[in-house]
């Protein structure tokens, strides 16, 4: 089946140091399947950070990177600088041919000052 | 923009007991979709429906009911509460089922306890 795996939190990383966060995916039903990244942040609902639906490119939003790539079927959340206000729980997902959207377990950050 | 509001945002509940929650949106979207999600992992899709009238179930149907009373309302019902179950229930929506492109649009959630 369709399914995503994601880095294992939570991840503790300082201010202004650099994250990943991994994201690899498996894709059956679909060559080339949608990927997302939402985010929920503390007392917040979960919502959508950045998507890409091209193989080979990249989305951005908030400072955060993420490249599809096809051919290690990874879609990796990458930031160079991280601020306090970035921690948060970060959920990879995929959606297929059928409509349907996977997500991951979610990855809680957690940024110290 | 709109907003998806949840209720109740707490849920206490007995062992068999009937738990209803409810979701409303004012996007206008055609799709609404509910969600559980335990502790530490992921979203499982438990119903959803692609327009007014219309139910589908997801993975983790078995145990719950679902009812799209209008476009902008979806409700799920436990129909049976299971002993010291913990879990939140995520409704989400979107503008519509033709591509998995579209973004999903959360509400904030109702946790439930059953004592």
């Amino acid at each position: 089946g369709d399914s995503v795996t994601q880095t294992e939190g939570p991840v503790t990383v300082s201010e202004s140091e650099s994250l990943i966060i991994n994201c690899t995916y498996s894709a059956t039903s679909i060559a080339y399947p949608n990927l997302f990244w939402y985010v929920r942040y503390p007392g917040e609902g979960l919502q959508l950070l950045l998507k890409v639906i091209t193989a080979g490119q990249k989305g951005s939003s908030r400072g955060f990177e993420a490249t599809y790539n096809k051919e290690t079927t990874s879609f990796h959340l990458q930031k160079a600088s991280v601020q306090e206000s970035d921690s948060a729980v970060y959920y990879c997902a995929l959606g297929n041919s059928n409509n349907r959207i996977f997500f991951g377990d979610g990855t809680q950050l957690v940024v110290k000052p | 923009g709109g907003i998806i509001t949840q209720t109740p945002k707490f849920l206490i509940g007995q062992e068999g007991q009937k738990l209803t929650l409810k979701c409303q949106q004012n996007f206008n979207h055609d799709t609404m979709y509910w969600y559980r999600q335990d502790s530490g992992k992921g979203l499982r899709l438990i119903y959803y429906s692609i327009t007014e009238n219309d139910l589908q179930k997801g993975d983790l149907s078995e145990g719950y009911d679902a009812s799209r009373e209008k476009k902008s309302s979806f409700s799920l019902t436990v129909t049976s509460a299971q002993k010291n179950e913990m879990a939140v229930f995520l409704c989400a929506s979107s503008m519509d089922w033709f591509s998995s492109q579209n973004t999903l649009y959360f509400g904030a959630g109702t946790r439930l306890s059953v004592l």
